[in-house]
């Protein structure tokens, strides 16, 4: 049973639109991911946070941004969407302790940008 | 640099069929690694991780993998496939919690299909 939700699941959206994809998890997990999935491709990270007020840029450069308030919450947003962002963006979480580095994902949001 | 190799990009096998699944991997020190299995429309499940100790490790739905560092291999094995283990299949590589650049790393994946 998924305890890291994403929403929405399935987004259609015209190009220039502002969205925000939503990431909630109920572990108390300090640590959160965003990840970028494209077909036959590795999953690259774009985002990722700590803490409370912490945010870093991940491996691929990505034009959406993080923020988070919230130890339960860490919602990407794209100001203006372009078909070039369409792609499943799979959010993740960890617990800060030590030798438990496993990630657990949420089920996805799969952004198509017309 | 880490990374992870996946060289089977497709799979096919029949049901009841054993199955491995390749993966290799480049990091400068120990390394954790991790199987992934993601179905159709769904997020990532993880299936077995290795961290230290027994270099043969079990998982859930009857996969099991094997570390052998000479060759920079966690392959992944199941002795008999079931038509519900369809899915793709990802490989990744990390480092020791705590570190500040603590990433995943992910391969490319491996998508298997049973056949009946």
């Amino acid at each position: 049973e998924a305890d890291i939700y994403q929403t929405p699941r399935y987004l259609v959206i015209g190009t220039g639109k502002k969205i925000t994809l939503e990431c909630s998890q109920t572990m108390g997990h300090d640590k959160m991911y965003w990840y970028q999935q494209d077909p036959g491709m590795e999953l690259h990270l774009i985002h990722y946070s700590y803490g409370v007020n912490s945010t870093e840029k991940g491996d691929l450069s990505s034009e959406s941004t993080v923020s988070r308030i919230r130890t339960e919450h860490f919602p990407l947003t794209l100001e203006s969407a372009r078909p070039s962002h369409t792609s499943q963006y799979l959010c993740a979480s960890r617990p800060d302790s030590s030798g438990a580095n496993v990630l657990t994902f949420g089920a996805g949001s799969r952004l198509t940008v017309l | 640099a880490q990374s992870v190799t996946q060289p089977d990009i497709h799979i096919t096998v029949s049901e009841g069929a054993s199955l491995e699944l390749r993966c290799n991997y480049s990091y400068g020190a120990t390394p954790y690694l991790f199987w992934y299995v993601q179905s159709p429309g769904q997020g990532l499940q993880l299936l077995l991780k290795y961290f230290s100790g027994d270099t043969l490790v079990q998982g859930i739905k009857g996969f099991e993998a094997e570390f052998k560092r000479s060759q920079s291999s966690f392959n992944l094995r199941k002795p008999s496939v079931h038509w519900s283990d369809a899915a793709e299949y990802f490989c990744a590589v990390g480092g020791a919690v705590g570190g500040s650049n603590y990433k995943l790393t992910f391969g490319k994946g491996t998508l298997l299909t049973v056949n009946p």
